[in-house]
């Protein structure tokens, strides 16, 4: 059965701190990995890997993937008030299915 | 720009009855999926179009139809609302089937008494 695990599923760091946040997974017929940040209401979509080991950047969040390993990570830098959320990862397959973990759920303490 | 538009954004339900959440996207996107998220779950699929006129199941299907007559429409029905289906309902869509990143709508609550 296919699945992604996120990790750790909660965290607590003062504003400065960096953090990283995990993603593995075992999807057959692999063929991308998302990352959204979920506030209050809907998901918003931060990032897509398709390759391994490159590297894709916007602003202080960060975010590569390793498909030998299967799994991926989410780096935020200098974290912010503002990046307290859910963070959810998504794998999805080449028979259209998406396949959700179950997010870190991130505070950043003033 | 309105996106993805989803209604009600709350709804409470006596077990037993039936409804159908609304989900409309004016993007002209041809993929769309129904999601829920319950505490501690994470997001679930509970079923999927890739264009007018086709749907498929997701991981949770049971309980819950849903049709694609237009591009834009994609209204999920529970037939007879069971407390286990109290939940958050997301729909969402993207221009192609995967791996395009996801528009999410805001969410309707539903608590079934």
């Amino acid at each position: 059965e296919d699945k992604v695990v996120q990790s750790p599923l909660s965290l607590v760091v003062h504003e400065g701190d960096t953090v990283t946040l995990n993603c593995s997974y075992e999807v057959t017929n692999f063929r991308s990995l998302l990352w959204y940040k979920q506030e209050k209401k809907a998901p918003t979509f931060l990032f897509m890997l398709t390759s391994s080991g490159i590297e894709k950047k916007s602003g202080r969040l960060s975010s590569i993937l390793d498909k030998k390993e299967l799994f991926s990570i989410l780096n935020i830098t200098a974290t912010q008030t503002g990046d307290s959320a859910v963070y959810l990862c998504a794998g999805t397959n080449r028979d259209d299915k998406i396949i959700f973990g179950k997010g870190t759920r991130l505070h950043i303490l003033p | 720009n309105a996106g993805v538009t989803q209604t009600p954004k709350f709804q409470v339900l006596k077990t037993g009855q039936s409804m159908t959440l609304q989900c409309a996207q004016d993007m002209n996107h041809e993929y769309m999926s129904w999601y829920r998220q319950d505490p501690g779950m994470g997001l679930r699929l509970i079923h999927y179009s890739v264009g007018a006129g086709i749907t498929d199941q997701g991981e949770v299907p049971n309980g819950y139809n849903v049709s694609r007559s237009t591009t834009e429409d994609f209204p999920l029905r529970l037939l007879s609302a069971a407390p286990s289906q109290t939940s958050v309902y997301f729909c969402a869509s993207s221009y192609t089937q995967g791996p395009e990143p996801q528009h999410f709508g805001d969410g309707t609550r539903l608590s079934i008494l």
